[in-house]
C-alpha cells in the first residue's frame, strides 16, 4: 500500500534562516505531488505541483521553491524565511487516471513557526 | 473571478440529526467534484468523488449530490455522531478536467453535540 511520510513534523525556525522541508512516497510510482500551506482556520493553498522528476509548477510567487530530485521525493525550500511563512505545510500525491479525477492522499505535515 | 464557497465557516448539529455541508462555485465548469475530511493538526483524507454526470453518491452515511446547474454539491452525514465532528473540504479541478490539480473551498467545521 503506498504511505506519504513527511518531516520533520514540526520546526521553529528564526526570521532570514534557510528551509527545507522534505516529503517522500512510498508504493506507488510516478505520482503527482504538491506542496501546500494552511494558515491557521484558513483553507489549502496550494503552492507548487510536479507530475514528473524535475517538472514544477508554481501557484504562488513567493520566496519558497520546490524540487523533484526524484519520483517519489518533493522537498520545499526557502533561501530565507519570513513571518508570514508561518503555517502547516501538507505535501499530497495523486495518480494518473485518464479522466483526470485522482484523488489526493496528504502526508501528516509540518508544522512551521517563524519567528 | 474563480470562487469556491462552502457555507458558514461552523455548523452545530445535534447529535443523530443530519448534516448538510453547501459547496458552491462560481466561474468554474468542473467533470467532478470532491469530498475531504480535515482533523485538526491533521491532513485532509479523501471521502467521496461525484462526476457531472452523477446527480448523487453514497458511501454509508454519507451522501453527496451535484447541480452543474446551480453549481452546487450537497454533503450530508445522516445519523450524525460526535466522531463525525471535523472541517469538510470541497475541492474541484480548476479547468474541466485538470489532471493535475484541484483547488480547495476554505471549509466548513461541523461540530455533533451529544
Amino acid at each position: 500500500s503506498q504511505t506519504i511520510h513527511q518531516w520533520p513534523a514540526t520546526l521553529v525556525q528564526p526570521v532570514g534562516s534557510p528551509l527545507s522541508l522534505e516529503c517522500t512516497v512510498e508504493g506507488t510510482s510516478n505520482p503527482n505531488l504538491y506542496w501546500y500551506r494552511q494558515a491557521a482556520g484558513r483553507g489549502l493553498q496550494l503552492l507548487f505541483y510536479s507530475v514528473g522528476i524535475g517538472q514544477i509548477s508554481s501557484e504562488v510567487p513567493q520566496n519558497l521553491s520546490a524540487s523533484r530530485p526524484q519520483d517519489r521525493q518533493f522537498i520545499l525550500s526557502s533561501k530565507k524565511l519570513l513571518l508570514s511563512d508561518s503555517g502547516f505545510y501538507l505535501c499530497a500525491w495523486s495518480g494518473h487516471r485518464k479522466r483526470g479525477d485522482n484523488e489526493q492522499f496528504f502526508g501528516p505535515g509540518t508544522r512551521l513557526t517563524v519567528l | 473571478s474563480q470562487k469556491i464557497e462552502q457555507n458558514s465557516e461552523a455548523l452545530n448539529i445535534q447529535e443523530g440529526k443530519t448534516a448538510t455541508l453547501t459547496c458552491n462555485y462560481t466561474n468554474y465548469s468542473p467533470a467532478y467534484l470532491q469530498w475531504y475530511r480535515q482533523d485538526p493538526g491533521r491532513g485532509p483524507v479523501f471521502l467521496l468523488l461525484i462526476r457531472e454526470n452523477e446527480k448523487e453518491k453514497r458511501k454509508e452515511r454519507l451522501k453527496v449530490t451535484f447541480d452543474t446547474t446551480l453549481k452546487q454539491s450537497l454533503f450530508h452525514i445522516t445519523a450524525s455522531q460526535p466522531a463525525d465532528s471535523a472541517t469538510y473540504l470541497c475541492a474541484l479541478p480548476p479547468g474541466y478536467s485538470s489532471a493535475s490539480k484541484i483547488i480547495f473551498g476554505s471549509g466548513t467545521r461541523l461540530s455533533i453535540r451529544p
